[in-house]
């Protein structure tokens, strides 16, 4: 089942927070995050595996807790070059000993001065 | 220097041509996909593919079809394009690789996308 994602779509002033949750029905081996600018490719931010880790990159960090199947990813002071659609992957046993990726629907940020 | 390569990036067609869209990675990764992807809409998988002659249909249904003869190469070929196939289509690889002798990550690298408009 495809991961749920929220907001749909966040406008932010320049130096502002925002939150992107990612949940799932089904019991996720890992999380992936992905931001993609307007016409452009998706372009990985980081992973969360099981155990509940948490991760940063610069000022963007994200959380899973695995119990909830449920991940957070976290904007802090915002700066213009965040807007982008953000795209969260939610990976889990699909048999045979391998796991599918499976994206969300997107949530489009966008910055403003 | 290691990256994913698609070709043609842009695309115009008219209906019932034949097309092929090429995808080419020198990771030397085993695993290569196809997203189907509207302008600001989600990512929707097409096919997918775990190691040479290994390809598997994807989440949406797609007329299209792939093949898998070389771990770099991962074409998709349309027999007979329609307007109902316009859309950018985005090329994947990615591999497994252990993290910590317990977690194994598997973090999916894209290329540029081929934007189709079919006629």
């Amino acid at each position: 089942q495809q991961p749920v994602q929220s907001p749909q779509a966040v406008i932010l002033r320049e130096g502002e927070d925002a939150v992107i949750n990612c949940s799932s029905s089904k019991a996720l081996y890992s999380v992936h995050w992905y931001r993609q600018k307007h016409g452009e490719a998706p372009v990985f931010l980081m992973i969360l595996l099981k155990g509940g880790e948490q991760k940063g990159h610069d000022k963007i960090s994200a959380s899973f807790n695995e119990k909830k199947q449920q991940s957070s990813l976290y904007l802090t002071a915002s700066q213009l070059s965040y807007s982008g659609t953000y795209f969260c992957g939610t990976a889990a046993y699909s048999g045979a000993g391998s796991y599918q990726l499976t994206f969300g629907k997107g949530t489009k940020l966008s910055v403003i001065p | 220097e290691a990256d994913i390569y698609q070709t043609p990036r842009y695309l115009v067609i008219g209906t019932g041509k034949k097309i092929t869209l090429e995808c080419s990675q020198t990771m030397g990764h085993d695993k290569m996909y196809w997203y189907q992807q509207d302008p600001g809409m989600e990512l929707h998988l097409i096919h997918y593919s775990y190691g040479v002659n290994s390809t598997e249909k994807g989440d949406l249904s797609s007329e299209s079809t792939v093949s898998r003869i070389r771990t770099e190469h991962f074409p998709l070929t349309l027999e007979s394009a329609r307007p109902s196939h316009t859309s950018q289509y985005l090329c994947a690889s990615s591999t497994i690789r252990g993290l910590a002798g317990r977690h194994y990550i598997d973090e999916q690298f894209f290329g540029p996308g081929t934007r189709l408009t079919v006629l």
